[in-house]
């Protein structure tokens, strides 16, 4: 069973728009959330994450939104570059091990 | 560079023959994980050791897998009699103490059965 879900396998924005990528997940004792992204032929590079005690988390560009009640998360990125094109993996901790969703391919566009 | 490091980039082998994998954490990190990724999915848990004890194993890791971590700093992934279905991207992460929910991850190490 799927426990975290990346509904949409790829989204396609233009430079400077704002991306929006969402994760769904159904264990509710998970307990901390990652957004990780992967370039081709190199592992995940670790990119932001939330506690479940908070609703939201910003670093820079990228802002995380949790929404518990609908065991759902969203990541944020504003203004998307050409350069954030690769793969985004959303992750949740049970405090050992993370599970990760299947990714979503993004592309911006220049 | 500190970052975590795997070793070696890429393996082919023949159906049968054994492998060995070996990562090398960030320094300091008291835990070390394994995730094995297939094309179209996202890296799935195999086992961690937090120092040299080895915690907790994946159903996904048969007995012809072993992993070690014998002085809790490198740690070796053994795959013995090697099948078509053991091909995918092994993944190496480390994590500190106080913060294991924040994994890094290595660059990983790309095993191809022929």
């Amino acid at each position: 069973d799927q426990q975290v879900k990346q509904n949409s396998p790829s989204l396609s924005v233009q430079e400077g728009r704002i991306s929006i990528l969402n994760c769904d997940y159904t264990n509710s004792m998970f307990d901390y959330f990652l957004w990780y992204k992967k370039y081709p032929a190199e592992g995940p590079t670790f990119l932001i994450s939330i506690s479940s005690i908070k609703d939201k988390n910003e670093d820079g560009r990228f802002t995380v939104f949790l929404n518990k009640s609908a065991k759902h998360l969203s990541l944020h990125i504003v203004p998307s570059q050409p350069g954030d094109s690769a793969v985004y993996f959303c992750a949740a901790s049970d405090g050992n091990k993370l599970v990760f969703g299947a990714g979503t391919i993004l592309r911006v566009k220049s | 560079d500190t970052g975590v490091s795997q070793n070696p980039r890429h393996k082919i082998t023949k159906r049968g023959q054994n492998v060995t994998f070996r990562c090398d954490p960030i320094s300091e990190h008291n835990r070390l994980y394994w995730y094995r990724q297939t094309l179209g999915q996202g890296p799935e848990f195999l086992t961690y050791f937090q120092n040299e004890a080895q915690l907790e194993k994946s159903r996904l890791l048969s007995d012809r897998f072993s992993a070690e971590r014998p002085k809790g700093s490198f740690s070796t992934l053994e795959i013995q009699r090697t099948e078509q279905g053991d091909s995918a991207m092994y993944l190496c992460a480390s994590s500190p103490q106080g913060v294991w929910e924040t994994q890094y991850f290595g660059p990983g190490t790309r095993l191809l059965v022929l």
